[in-house]
């Protein structure tokens, strides 16, 4: 009874190549999708999503949700070491409920 | 910016003793969250407050407490360790949803990680 649910789990890539993450969810009262990177610390946030079809972009970082399907994606393009991280999905329901899925555990290599 | 602050970065405590784990916020949030994170079982939450001395249970109460006197000031408390509670724990704050025509995003502090021998 998972509620969010993110894809893959891990994922090794090169310095440059593109990837993508998956987050799928499943509440009864959403009000927001958020993802942050994890290195050693705390999350940062990176993205907050609350409409569906609307990209958010920084730098090499964007995502979008899609509130009929329930699901976003977050994609990171020309790959660097310092992306090296886990990105995590978060969930807010009515009432300040945050629901996180597992992460994504993400290795750039040299 | 908003500046989560957790009192300790490694705590190493002994099976039956009493931790108090500390997290203060400088932003006038309403909302303080305490998740513990362990491999493979992501972040869970493990108490929220919305208010001063306001408390609810999330999805992993037992065996902590909280506590909140002030509005900056959210309190974990492990009333007698345990070794199943070696874990990261993370405190984190946001702002009502009342009080903001945005949704808030949840700002974390650096975490704990505790080690109950």
């Amino acid at each position: 009874e998972d509620k969010v649910v993110q894809s893959p789990l891990s994922l090794v890539v090169h310095e440059g190549d593109t990837v993508t993450l998956n987050c799928s969810y499943e509440v009864t009262n959403f009000r927001s999708l958020l993802w942050y990177k994890q290195e050693k610390k705390a999350p940062t946030f990176l993205f907050m999503l609350t409409s569906s079809g609307i990209e958010k972009k920084s730098g090499r970082l964007s995502s979008i949700l899609d509130k009929k399907e329930l699901f976003s994606i977050l994609n990171i393009t020309a790959t660097q070491t310092g992306d090296s991280a886990v990105y995590l999905c978060a969930v807010e329901e009515g009432g300040n409920q945050f629901y996180f899925g597992t992460g994504t555990s993400l290795t750039v290599i040299p | 910016d908003v500046k989560v602050t957790q009192s300790s970065r490694y705590l190493v405590k002994r099976t039956g003793e009493k931790v108090f784990l500390e997290c203060v916020q400088d932003m006038d949030h309403e909302n303080m969250f305490w998740y513990r994170q362990d491999p493979g079982l992501g972040l869970r939450l493990i108490y929220f407050s919305y208010d001063v001395k306001m408390k609810e249970k999330g999805d992993i109460p037992e065996g902590y407490s909280v506590s909140r006197e002030k509005k900056e000031r959210f309190s974990l408390i492990l009333e007698s360790a345990s070794t199943n509670q070696t874990s990261m724990y993370l405190c984190a704050s946001s702002l009502s949803p009342g009080r903001s025509s945005y949704n808030s995003p949840l700002h974390f502090g650096n975490g704990t990680r505790l080690t109950v021998t």
